[in-house]
């Protein structure tokens, strides 16, 4: 069976600092892992996904994540927020072929000027 | 750009009626899937669809669920007598093949079971 884990259902960072929005999974089967953004009265969009290729992975809107195995971590990063990234964060994993998704439990992220 | 789209944006429903929430996904996109949020929870996969078939389900997708292409365009999702505990926001998601192939999601129906 596969889970995610979000650490942190809320943070709150200033504008201009560093954001880390935290995802740990459990998989018995090598993972493929995604974040997904949600702002409000939309959709869930993709931001970047990890496939097994390279570790570090670049999204869009300046994210990106680190698939870390020896930690079964694949937290989210962004060097210097903006006010435009407050929304809810998703972060998933899926081993099937039918491409269902197993999400975490969201973090919203706040943006303070 | 292409994207999913979802009818009604909002619903709400007497407990014991029926229901059938519709999608229109992607047009060239093969797997179709329907994900429900409860109020403070996780987003959970309910099913998926692919060859005009069910692919995959949960235990929440019981016999009060199903789904349905019925033509070339729409997915739907049809709760036979709804139960307060029904009531979230139901996101529906295409993509143009399983596994690691991104889904796009539409905005989501918003069901209130009263």
């Amino acid at each position: 069976a596969q889970s995610v884990t979000q650490l942190g259902s809320h943070v709150s960072v200033s504008e201009g600092a560093l954001v880390l929005l935290r995802c740990n999974y459990s998989s018995s089967v090598p993972p493929y892992l995604f974040w997904y953004v949600q702002y409000p009265n939309q959709g869930l969009q993709l931001l970047l996904k990890y496939t097994s290729a390279a570790t570090l992975v670049k999204g869009i809107n300046g994210f990106e994540a680190e698939f870390k195995k020896s930690e079964t971590s694949f937290h989210l990063t962004k060097p210097s927020a903006h006010m435009s990234d407050a929304a809810e964060y998703f972060c998933a994993v899926t081993s099937s072929n039918t491409g269902k998704l197993i999400f975490g439990q969201g973090t919203t992220l706040q943006v303070k000027p | 750009e292409p994207e999913v789209t979802q009818t009604p944006s909002h619903q709400v429903t007497q407990m014991g009626q029926e229901v059938i929430l519709r999608c229109v996904p992607i047009s060239n996109h093969l797997y179709f899937y329907w994900y429900r949020q409860i109020l403070g929870q996780k987003v959970e996969f309910l099913v998926s669809f692919y060859n005009n078939e069910i692919s995959e389900k949960s235990e929440i997708f019981d016999d009060q669920f199903s789904v349905e292409r019925p033509d070339g365009s729409n997915f739907t999702l049809k709760i036979r007598s709804t139960k307060l505990e029904d009531s979230a926001m139901y996101f529906c998601a295409s993509s143009g093949g399983g596994g690691i192939t991104e889904a796009f999601f539409g905005q989501g129906t918003r069901l209130t079971v009263v």
